[in-house]
């Protein structure tokens, strides 16, 4: 069965500081993998998706993934936070692409300090 | 731009009543999902379904059950509310036509159910 974790239920960084969220997966076949970013009293927003084209992949809001299947991990990085970065991100994993789902880690609090 | 609408932002029932959350999408997707979200166990899925009649476990359906009579809505149904089903519940859509298979899910935002 396919699943991921994320380490760290909260990160915290200064504002103009490097984010880097972590995100290792398990799947038995090559997998879909997701970052999705929620706001408070919203749904989920997609922020970026691999599906095997390019290894490093760019989505919205100056975010950025690698995908690094020697490692198992697809971590999200952005080189200088934004107060508006503030928000729980989740790593999903799909085998399907997302027909049947997706299965999601836990979630990470982003913390900007000032 | 697809529109995923949960008709509740906020619901509160009693222990017991048989509670209705519905979602409606206006891309014509044909897979739909349910899921619930708490503090430090992220998002689970309930049900989902592939067309309309259709229905599929997910990883936590005990206690639900679902309906799909048109295409374009899902509906949750809590037959007899428990305090261990206070969440918020996510809808979301997807569609598998092969122009948009890497398509993302599209959620709705989310109706926050407390069962008293």
């Amino acid at each position: 069965a396919q699943s991921v974790t994320q380490l760290g239920s909260h990160v915290s960084v200064s504002e103009g500081a490097l984010v880097l969220l972590r995100c290792n997966y398990s799947s038995s076949v090559p997998p879909y993998l997701f970052w999705y970013v929620q706001y408070p009293n919203q749904g989920l927003q997609l922020l970026l998706k691999y599906t095997s084209a390019a290894t490093l992949v760019k989505g919205i809001n100056g975010f950025e993934a690698e995908f690094k299947k020697s490692e198992t991990s697809f971590h999200l990085t952005k080189p200088s936070a934004h107060m508006s970065d503030a928000a729980e991100y989740f790593c999903a994993v799909s085998d399907r692409g997302g027909a049947d789902g997706l299965t999601f880690g836990k979630g990470t609090h982003l913390i900007i300090q000032p | 731009d697809v529109k995923v609408t949960q008709s509740s932002r906020y619901l509160v029932k009693r222990t017991g009543e048989k509670v209705f959350l519905e979602c409606v999408q206006d891309m014509d997707h044909e897979n739909m999902f349910w899921y619930r979200q708490d503090p430090g166990l992220g998002l689970r899925l309930i049900y989902f379904s592939y067309d309309v009649k259709m229905k599929e476990k997910g990883d936590i359906p005990e206690g639900y059950s679902v309906s799909r009579e048109k295409k374009e809505r899902f509906s949750l149904i809590l037959e007899s509310a428990s305090t261990n089903q206070t969440s918020m519940y996510l809808c979301a859509s997807f569609t598998s036509v092969l122009s948009s298979y890497n398509s993302p899910l599209h959620f709705g935002n989310g109706t926050r159910l407390t069962v008293t």
